[in-house]
């Protein structure tokens, strides 16, 4: 699986966009980018996916480049229940899934 | 739809002893996949079951072992608890097996403590 590179942390206002941004240089054709989140000590949430277009659903949105070296989820309107570790992953049919270190996100009112 | 379940949330062992986790999967969704979780080793795969075979298996002793049975749940046992087996312990549950690409939803996972 290709690897990624996300921003240790982050902060954001309560009420603005949150955009987190990951890079996956190394990206191959069949490859999907996944965002999972986790709370502490809580299980990981699935969030979004996408392969080549921009996604979206009542969670987020997923903008994925051109190129697909690097994409952004977007929280529209964080929440202080949006703080979490936020998990930028790529991966393919048969591969298992793997944490990296993550996008620590801390929502502040 | 309600989502993965996970039981017991916690638990307490002592060395030697073992354990049961389970885990109910989402409603349909045939794979169930367990992982375990620290701050040292980060998410590591143990084993995915479909239809009530094992499909995969990662790195780790048999000391792990799991099943599943014909409604999806599935059970995961360790045996002979260590200090080092401390852990959340994840079960992730799919429609489709890891092979078809299937988004896997995670359950509250069940916190481990070795004494």
């Amino acid at each position: 699986d290709a690897k990624t590179t996300q921003p240790t942390s982050m902060d954001c206002a309560e009420g603005r966009a949150a955009n987190l941004p990951c890079n996956h240089s190394t990206i191959s054709g069949n490859e999907y980018v996944y965002w999972y989140r986790q709370i502490h000590s809580q299980g990981p949430q699935y969030i979004i996916h996408g392969l080549k277009n921009n996604e979206t659903n009542e969670m987020a949105s997923l903008i994925i480049t051109e190129d697909r070296k690097s994409s952004t989820l977007i929280l529209p309107h964080a929440t202080l229940r949006d703080t979490a570790v936020y998990y930028c992953i790529v991966l393919n049919a048969g591969n298992m899934l793997t944490f990296g270190g993550g996008t620590r996100l801390m929502v502040k009112p | 739809k309600a989502g993965v379940t996970q039981t017991p949330r916690y638990l307490i062992k002592t060395r030697g002893q073992q354990v049961t986790l389970s885990c109910s999967p989402i409603s349909g969704h045939r794979s169930v996949s367990w992982y375990q979780q620290t701050p040292g080793q980060g998410l590591q795969f143990l084993f995915e079951y479909f239809s009530e075979t094992q499909r995969n298996k990662g790195n780790f002793p048999g000391r792990f072992s799991g099943r599943q049975f014909s409604n999806s749940r599935s059970e995961m046992n360790v045996s002979t608890l260590e200090l080092g087996d401390s852990a959340l312990y994840l079960c992730a549950s799919s429609w489709g097996h890891r092979g078809q690409g299937e988004t896997q939803y995670f359950g509250p996972g069940t916190r481990l403590l070795v004494l």
